[in-house]
């Protein structure tokens, strides 16, 4: 069991490209996450999805956009990527039940130039 | 606005004990996390803690004051493997996690 898996593990992207960061979870779990993580800040919440064909905007959802088809997939995608998107972002997922832990996939390192 | 403050980094030997604190200020509470991140890795789930006071797990422990705003992380019998941060984070009222920047803690032997 992979848990989640993330790709890709690392991308440099020149500015105004577009790109879809890839999370697929094999737990069955409902609830899944996409955040960004810099350096001196915490963990920031892009958007989320409650459950399937559901998705909700985060704290940052500014530049992102997420669709969520079916359980096990959830893609985050930049449509015209900016230097302030160069981040590592992380998805995570849990059960759905509001209180559940959350866990993480191995993150996707971007640098946007 | 919400805050989760805890201090950037700690330095503390291989066999000892340290206190991680975070206090915080969020628009409800529902419950606060641990999660552990080994440099260049993801964050990996400690403890959960929704009740006043002290919940033991192994080498680590987590205690919570609701009425003070206040956590702490225990870590006891420190290894060099505890090497990493820590990041303490609370489920507001809309069942979102708010997180804090994360302390890096270092052992040195």
């Amino acid at each position: 069991i992979a848990g989640i898996t993330q790709a890709p593990t690392s991308q440099i992207l020149a500015a105004g490209r577009r790109m879809t960061l890839r999370c697929t979870q094999d737990m069955r779990h409902n609830a899944m996450y996409w955040y960004r993580q810099d350096l001196g800040l915490g963990l920031r919440l892009i958007h989320y999805s409650n459950t399937a064909g559901t998705t909700g905007k985060g704290e940052v959802p500014d530049g992102y956009s997420v669709s969520r088809a079916n359980t096990d997939d959830f893609p985050l995608t930049l449509a015209s990527a900016v230097p302030s998107q160069t981040s590592v972002y992380f998805c995570a997922s849990s059960s759905g039940i509001p209180t559940d832990t959350q866990y993480f996939g191995p993150g996707t390192r971007l640098t946007v130039l | 606005g919400q805050n989760i403050d805890q201090p950037t980094e700690m330095t503390a030997t291989e066999g000892a004990i340290v206190q991680i604190n975070c206090t915080y200020q969020t628009s409800g509470f529902n419950g606060l996390f641990w999660y552990q991140q080994h440099a260049g890795e993801a964050p990996t789930f400690l403890s959960y803690n929704v009740l006043d006071g002290l919940e033991e797990k192994g080498r680590f422990s987590s205690f919570l004051s609701r009425s003070k705003g206040y956590s702490y992380l225990l870590l006891k019998e420190l290894q060099m493997k505890d090497s990493a941060s820590y990041l303490c984070a609370v489920m507001d009222s809309n069942y979102q996690l708010i997180w804090g920047a994360g302390t890096k803690l270092i052992i040195k032997p």
